[in-house]
Order: structure tokens, then sequence, then C-alpha cells
């Protein structure tokens, strides 16, 4: 099945700064990429995805690029700001279902 | 509101009881997924079901089990509970049994199950 590995754990930056967050998957039949996003005690909110058609795709301060080569995928957030806080989790998936990654502990210091 | 409703928000029960959370999916998905989080951990995936039928199958435990019904909401049952057992339970839905075609996933806000 999927694995999905996903880096830092934990990631801290000032206001302002960008924040880089990593995934790499194992399944080559994996074609589409979705971002979530948990702000804390609340369900996971879909942020950006990216198809296997595709090599990056952005929305305001936020993109995603995929790397089906090296099967790795990564999200970007720009000139971050506090609300961005909360926990990251990237996916990978196929036509049955889509497996997370453990997720990112995103802290915006203001 | 996301459009996928879970019932109860909240439940606390004793070790080796057996309860019920319910799931009804967004208006005109066919799929429901469930999955676990502990506490600060990540989703696992249990089970999904589509348009009533199982389609995959995840981590879940012989004490857990799922089902579709015919209007398409579901339910996990979990049984003979433990202490472990204590976690939130999200409910997610799409449309058909391809996740992706559309918007990804749409979370419910999910049921806090408390075993004491």
């Amino acid at each position: 099945g999927e694995n999905v590995e996903q880096h830092p754990s934990t990631l801290s930056v000032q206001e302002g700064d960008s924040a880089v967050i990593k995934c790499t998957y194992s399944d080559s039949a994996s074609n589409y990429f979705p971002w979530y996003k948990q702000e804390l005690g609340k369900r996971p909110q879909l942020i950006i995805d990216i198809r296997s058609n595709v090599g990056e795709k952005k929305d305001q301060r936020i993109a995603v690029t995929l790397n089906k080569t090296a099967k790795h995928f990564s999200l970007h957030i720009t000139e971050t700001q506090p609300e961005d806080s909360a926990v990251y989790f990237c996916a990978a998936g196929g036509y049955q279902k889509v497996t997370f990654g453990t997720g990112t502990k995103l802290q915006v210091i203001p | 509101d996301s459009g996928v409703t879970q019932t109860p928000k909240h439940l606390i029960t004793a070790t080796g009881q057996r309860v019920t959370l319910r799931c009804s999916p967004r208006s005109g998905d066919l799929s429901v997924y469930w999955y676990q989080q502990s506490l600060d951990q990540g989703l696992q995936f249990l089970i999904q079901y589509y348009n009533g039928e199982e389609r995959a199958k995840g981590n879940i435990l012989e004490r857990f089990s799922a089902q579709q019904f015919p209007d398409l909401h579901s339910e996990l049952n979990l049984s003979s509970l433990e202490l472990g057992d204590s976690a939130l339970y999200f409910c997610a839905s799409s449309v058909r049994g391809r996740g992706f075609d559309t918007s990804g996933y749409t979370f419910g806000s999910g049921t806090r199950l408390t075993v004491v």
C-alpha cells in the first residue's frame, strides 16, 4: 500500500517568513496529492491539491509542487501570518483511498 | 458547516462498552470514509464505503465495524472499548468512489470519544 512520509513534524517561523513542508510517497500509481489544514480541535480542511499531470499550483500565498520522478511534493506558504498556525497534513492517493502523512505542526511567531 | 454531519459531538463511556458513531455525508456524495485521530497523532484510515458497499479497509480493529445504509449515512460501531480507543473519530465524504475527482474529501467535525 501507499506510504507517505512528511517532514518536519514541527516548524516554527517568524511572521512574514516562508514555510516549506515536504512529503514523499511510495506508490507510483498515486495521482492526487491534497493538503489539509487542521486547527486545534477542528476538522481537517482542504487548502490546496495537485494532480499528477501538473507540476506546480498556486493559490494566493500557498503553492504546491510535485516531482513525480522523485515521488515527492511540497507545500510552500509565503508571507506567513499567525492564523497560518495549525497542523498541516499532506496526502497521496489513488482510486480507492488517500493516505495521509503524519502531519506538521506549524507555529508562526508574531 | 462542511455539509458532513457527525453525531454525537462528544461521547464518554466506560471500558467494555459499545458505542455507535453516526455520519451523514454531504449531499450528493456517495463515499464515506472513517478516520481515527488519537491525541496529537495523524489521521489513521479505518474504512471506506461507497454506495452501501465496503470499498477499502485500513487499520480497523476487529472490535470495530461499520456500515453504510441506503440513504448513504454511515455508522461506525466500536465494541469492547478500551482506554486506548479514546480519540477523535472523523468521517469524510466525497463524490463517487474517486475522492479526487472534485474537491477531495470533506470532513465532518468529528466525534470525540473518551473511554474511562
